[in-house]
């Protein structure tokens, strides 16, 4: 089975900041990753697919990057409404979500 | 718009059974693949069951291997997750999710409590 790691597993951040979280995969997955983002008592929300490409409707600031082992997701400068748990999903073989990471207020 | 609504949840005693299900509208439903997707409470995501667009495969997690039956039909775009043998740590909010390169949309969640 193809294991996920997220890092940070929680970082405090400041409105405006830029932020960015790592998620690695414990073997080669080419672009089949996806990011998300839920909020407390929501159901996630998919905000990246194929590693890079934006989900539709979803704001410019948030974008991703990698390929094979290692992926990142990046929000830009960081908006109120983006305090959640983020998680990484790989779709190589049987989906499998990263652990999450919480992005907490300064 | 695109709509997953669960329902079924509700609180079980160990070794009960429960029947999931996920009412899907907006899109053709016998076009997708769909998932099920479970969150502990306070825990991260896992993903239980899988069934391709016309039911002819299905996959599970390991965890709910045997005991979990996922089915479909697509004359009534409706999605089920027969749970048997439950655990106390099959205890979570249940989600139904369209594949897709990712899982968009998920429905708004369903809460299995497993408890004597």
């Amino acid at each position: 089975d193809i294991q996920l790691t997220q890092s940070p597993s929680f970082l405090s951040a400041s409105v405006g900041d830029r932020v960015t979280i790592t998620c690695r995969a414990s073997q080669g997955i080419s672009s089949y990753l996806a990011w998300y983002q839920q909020k407390p008592g929501k159901a996630p929300k998919l905000l990246i697919y194929a590693a890079s490409t934006l989900q539709s409707g979803v704001p410019s600031r948030f974008s991703g990057s990698g390929s094979g082992t290692e992926f990142t997701l990046t929000i830009s400068s960081l908006q109120p409404e983006d305090f959640a748990t983020y998680y990484c999903q790989q779709l190589n073989s049987y989906p499998a979500f990263g652990p999450g990471t919480k992005v907490d207020i300064k | 718009q695109v709509q997953l609504v669960e329902s079924g949840g509700g609180v079980v005693q160990p070794g009960g059974s429960l029947r999931l299900s996920c009412a899907a509208s907006g899109f053709t439903f016998s076009s997708y693949g769909m998932h099920w997707v479970r969150q502990a409470p306070g825990k991260g995501l896992e993903w239980v069951a899988f069934i391709r667009y016309d039911g002819s495969n299905k996959y599970y997690a390991d965890s709910v291997k045997g005991r979990f039956t996922i089915s479909r039909d697509n004359s009534k775009n409706t999605l089920y997750l027969q749970m048997n043998s439950l655990r106390a740590e099959d205890t979570a909010v249940y989600y139904c999710a369209k594949d897709g390169m990712g899982f968009d949309p998920w429905g708004q969640g369903t809460l299995v409590t497993v408890s004597s």
